[in-house]
């Protein structure tokens, strides 16, 4: 059971250049959230899929856009990569009910030069 | 606004000996709280929740955490660590029933255990 899969793992892009970070869960769950993490600042919520068709803007959603291509796929796209995204990239996924946790993958480093 | 506070950043334990990791957070009514634990280059896993009932909840790994509402804390707790307890930390809040698109993470508190 491969749980939540992201690729790259690591990544370096020049400042201005774009890419999209993958996500895909196989273990059907409606939800999906793409968060970041920076030293000292916990992760913080980028966008989230509540449901196959539907995005909505989390807490630093600027510079970035986000796809649910599927239920299993939800990718993040930086249109134009700045340094202050250099970050560490996690998507989660969660099933229905309260009680549903969420399961993270392994993150994607990503340095902007 | 919600809100976590993590005071500690950094805490050694000597293995063998107990844990306690705090978390404080800020929050109107009783919400959803939960404890992850982070090992280096890998994803967050949960390690216990908390949404209503007992107030001492028990989780994986041999972790537990207890629900002070008059404290506003639910800190974790471990009797003897282990040199595998070595990672970071992160409490979470989140209103119920509003699922997890408003879960607010503390900013961690790294743990390291001497031999």
């Amino acid at each position: 059971n491969a749980g939540v899969t992201q690729t790259p793992k690591f990544q370096v892009l020049k400042t201005g250049q774009s890419m999209t970070l993958q996500c895909a869960q196989d273990m059907n769950h409606n939800s999906m959230y793409w968060y970041r993490q920076d030293p000292g600042m916990g992760l913080r919520l980028i966008y989230y899929s509540a449901s196959e068709g539907t995005t909505d803007k989390g807490e630093v959603p600027n510079g970035y856009n986000v796809s649910r291509l599927n239920k299993r796929e939800f990718s993040l796209r930086l249109e134009s990569a700045a340094p202050s995204q250099t970050s560490v990239y996690f998507c989660a996924s969660r099933g229905t009910g309260p009680n549903s946790p969420l399961h993270f993958g392994n993150g994607t480093r990503l340095t902007v030069t | 606004a919600q809100s976590v506070t993590q005071p500690d950043i950094h805490i050694t334990v000597s293995e063998g000996a107990s844990l306690e990791l705090r978390c404080n957070y800020s929050y109107g009514a009783t919400p959803y709280l939960f404890w992850y634990v982070q090992s280096p280059g890998q994803g967050l896993q949960l390690l216990l929740k908390y949404f209503s009932g007992d107030t001492l909840v028990q989780g994986i790994k041999g972790f537990e955490a207890e629900f002070k509402r008059s404290q506003s804390s639910f800190n974790l707790r471990k009797p003897s660590v282990h040199w595998s307890d070595a990672a970071e930390y992160f409490c979470a809040v989140g209103p119920q029933n509003s699922g997890y698109s408003t879960l607010t993470f503390g900013k961690g508190t790294m743990l390291l255990v001497s031999p």
